[in-house]
């Protein structure tokens, strides 16, 4: 189906541990990007892609690593799990970078115990 | 600093009545504010984007409205329904850099019947 997909949707892990988030999309668009969602926060840019092979920070990458040698794949790889990483995250992805719209997925619920 | 605020935090109305939801930012250089609609455990949906010139949009029920000069938006629902009831976060983009899409916290609109 065309979209965009997130896997796992609920995840438990334990400090120290590395764990995997994927995103997938399917309309080739350009730009991609990992948020986190906390109570009380807004929407927080974790990485962005412009491209296959070009990543840059957004606002809290801290503990985060991303790849994307694909254009339709962006995972997220959180290397060493902290409790402070519990969070909703969901990925989006986009034609441009500003006045295009993002296309959110459904989410992923990661709990770091 | 480039910050969205919006208000109210939360907003509790019958079905069928009016309200509106405001957003407040200082982000510069400004290229755009658009509305997003988040549905519990779902990820954000785009309502209306606006642009320097664009002072009022409307989709459905939903109108904005943007002053750029006192950097004000608000977001006006007519005649609500049940299934509005939702997070609207507002979000605005400077055109210098995808690291400057600033999401507001939202406000949580309950529709009571």
């Amino acid at each position: 189906d065309a979209g965009i997909t997130q896997s796992p949707r609920y995840k438990i892990t334990e400090t120290g541990r590395q764990v995997t988030l994927m995103c997938h999309q399917t309309w080739s668009h350009s730009y991609m990007f990992w948020y986190r969602q906390d109570l009380g926060h807004g929407l927080r840019l974790i990485y962005y892609s412009a491209a296959a092979d070009i990543t840059d920070k957004g606002e809290v990458p801290d503990g985060y690593v991303v790849s994307r040698s694909k254009t339709e794949n962006f995972p997220l790889t959180l290397e060493s799990a902290t409790r402070s990483q519990t969070s909703v995250y969901f990925c989006a992805s986009s034609g441009g970078y500003s006045y295009n719209e993002q296309f959110f997925g459904p989410g992923t619920r990661l709990t770091v115990l | 600093k480039n910050q969205v605020e919006q208000s109210p935090q939360s907003l509790i109305i019958l079905e069928g009545k009016n309200c509106t939801l405001q957003c407040n930012y200082t982000v510069s250089p400004f290229s755009n504010l658009r509305w997003y609609k988040q549905d519990t455990g779902r990820g954000p949906v785009s309502l209306t984007i606006m642009t320097f010139s664009e002072n009022t949009k409307s989709n459905g029920r939903y109108t904005a409205t943007l002053d750029a000069d006192t950097k004000q938006s608000s977001l006006h629902i007519t005649a609500s329904q049940l299934s509005d009831s939702a997070s609207y976060i507002c979000v605005v983009s400077s055109y210098s850099s995808a690291s400057k899409i600033i999401f507001g916290s939202g406000t949580r609109l309950s529709i009571r019947p």
